[in-house]
């Protein structure tokens, strides 16, 4: 089945440093959303975009929808030990969503 | 308490066993899906489901199978547990509005087949 390539797999930061993230498709996607799984939980939605080029922010995070409609980044910035876990992107196609394979994401204090 | 309920949280049982994990809701929302996570593969669909009577599978449904017993109670299956089914379990519902694209996600199951 079709998943989202997603990179980077793992990486590990200091406290206060910008995070990036992205993920790519061979297949256009009308809508895309960031999920984060913190341990033992299921994803929560961080960001949805609907638009191919929109950037939009919550807090700390943003993120743009590819103008190609086929990639999507999310940035971190002064990341914080919090954002320990693990983020999803996700492209909605035809009422299914579709996964990346996730970035795991490891902050030291 | 959550809006995505699933039960058991942890569980082990033995190959060839029958075993069912059970996702209620109290979102008021149509659609509902489960979904396998394993490490470095993300989140997998096994079903969908758009409303009581509509079942659909995903990529990785064989080997499982689902029930909508109402709105809110969405279950799946695994009629005879094979070792390489154990995972993390995630069921998820979304509202049938087009325009609303959250899926709002059970807490999980732990499922171990030894």
């Amino acid at each position: 089945g079709q998943q989202l390539n997603q990179s980077p797999q793992s990486m590990f930061i200091q406290e206060g440093e910008d995070v990036s993230m992205n993920c790519t498709s061979s297949s256009i996607f009308n809508t895309w959303l960031w999920y984060k799984q913190d341990p033992g939980e299921g994803p929560v939605l961080l960001i949805a975009l609907y638009k191919a080029g929109e950037l939009t922010s919550n807090g700390r995070l943003t993120a743009q929808f590819g103008i190609t409609r086929k990639d999507s980044f999310l940035n971190i910035s002064a990341s914080i030990p919090s954002d320990v876990g693990i983020y999803f992107c996700a492209g909605l196609r035809t009422y299914k969503y579709i996964f990346g394979t996730g970035t795991r994401l490891k902050v030291l204090a | 308490d959550a809006d995505v309920t699933q039960t058991p949280r942890n569980r082990i049982t033995k190959t060839g066993k029958r075993i069912m994990l059970e996702c209620s809701q109290t979102k008021g929302h149509d659609r509902m899906y489960w979904y396998r996570q394993d490490p470095g593969l993300g989140l997998r669909l096994i079903y969908y489901s758009f409303d009581v009577k509509d079942i659909n599978k995903g990529e990785i449904s064989d080997g499982y199978s689902v029930s909508r017993q109402a709105q809110a109670k969405f279950s799946l299956s695994l009629e005879s547990a094979i070792p390489n089914q154990t995972a993390l379990y995630f069921c998820a519902t979304r509202t049938g509005e087009s325009l609303n694209t959250e899926a709002f996600f059970g807490q999980g199951t732990r499922l171990t087949v030894v």
